[in-house]
């Protein structure tokens, strides 16, 4: 099937434009995460969603960062106010099963988001 | 909080040479331990995992096993291929159950 789809595959803001950035992830998967990636880094974490509730938003880097998953499905990273500082790759993984302890079912990546803030 | 640590790259080898990327982790509890694997212009890819100390996991000929008394993950290849030139991340998820990756490796092999 289908894996985890997340668009646009690149995008380009002015400093200060808005963006919204689209994840699709595997039908049926319960918990959806956002990561940022910057160059020659690891993925941080974002945002965590099981279903349509955000349980953690812990790592949101500030209040301009808004995500939303209203029918538990697609998902929307939100990035108001856009800095250069934003620049980096959004990812997107899906997990078919809650976030529990004793879960440690595979998260399945899109390919993400290259975001450049100009 | 947790945290994982991997050696720097890149990793530059010949082709059919022993590979040893480090990973060593800092976590509470019991974490369970991941190697994930981003080829270029594709998505991060889980590559093995192992759940609980001495646990091996194993994938394309690449292992790894849980050293719970060194804190340790260290990925090995006995016969690398120009096909595994990525960059690899180790990664773990404690007692918050969300996966905390390292900074990654990027491994080239030439012929």
């Amino acid at each position: 099937g289908a894996g985890v789809s997340q668009s646009p595959r690149y995008k380009v803001a002015k400093r200060g434009q808005d963006v919204a950035l689209r994840c699709d992830p595997i039908s049926g998967h319960v918990s959806l995460f956002w990561y940022q990636q910057a160059l020659g880094q690891g993925p941080e974490f974002l945002t965590y969603f099981q279903n349509e509730a955000q349980l953690d938003k812990s790592g949101l880097p500030s209040d301009r960062f808004f995500a939303e998953r209203p029918e538990g499905s697609v998902s929307t990273l939100k990035i108001q106010r856009t800095q250069q500082e934003d620049s980096a790759v959004y990812l997107c993984a899906s997990r078919v099963g809650r976030l529990t302890f004793l879960d440690n079912s595979p998260l399945h990546f899109g390919n993400g988001t290259r975001l450049t803030v100009t | 909080g947790d945290s994982v640590t991997q050696m720097e790259g890149p990793v530059t080898l010949s082709e059919e040479a022993f590979l040893t990327i480090n990973c060593t982790y800092t976590a509470t509890g019991y974490p369970s331990l991941f190697w994930y694997v981003q080829y270029p212009g594709e998505g991060l890819q889980l590559l093995l995992k192992a759940t609980k100390a001495d646990d091996k996991g194993s994938n394309k000929g690449f292992e790894a096993t849980y050293r719970k008394e060194t804190t340790s993950f260290h990925l090995e290849k006995g016969s690398v291929q120009v096909s595994d030139s990525a960059v690899y991340f180790c990664a773990l998820t404690g007692t918050a159950s969300k996966l905390t990756f390292g900074t990654g490796t990027r491994l080239q092999v030439t012929l």
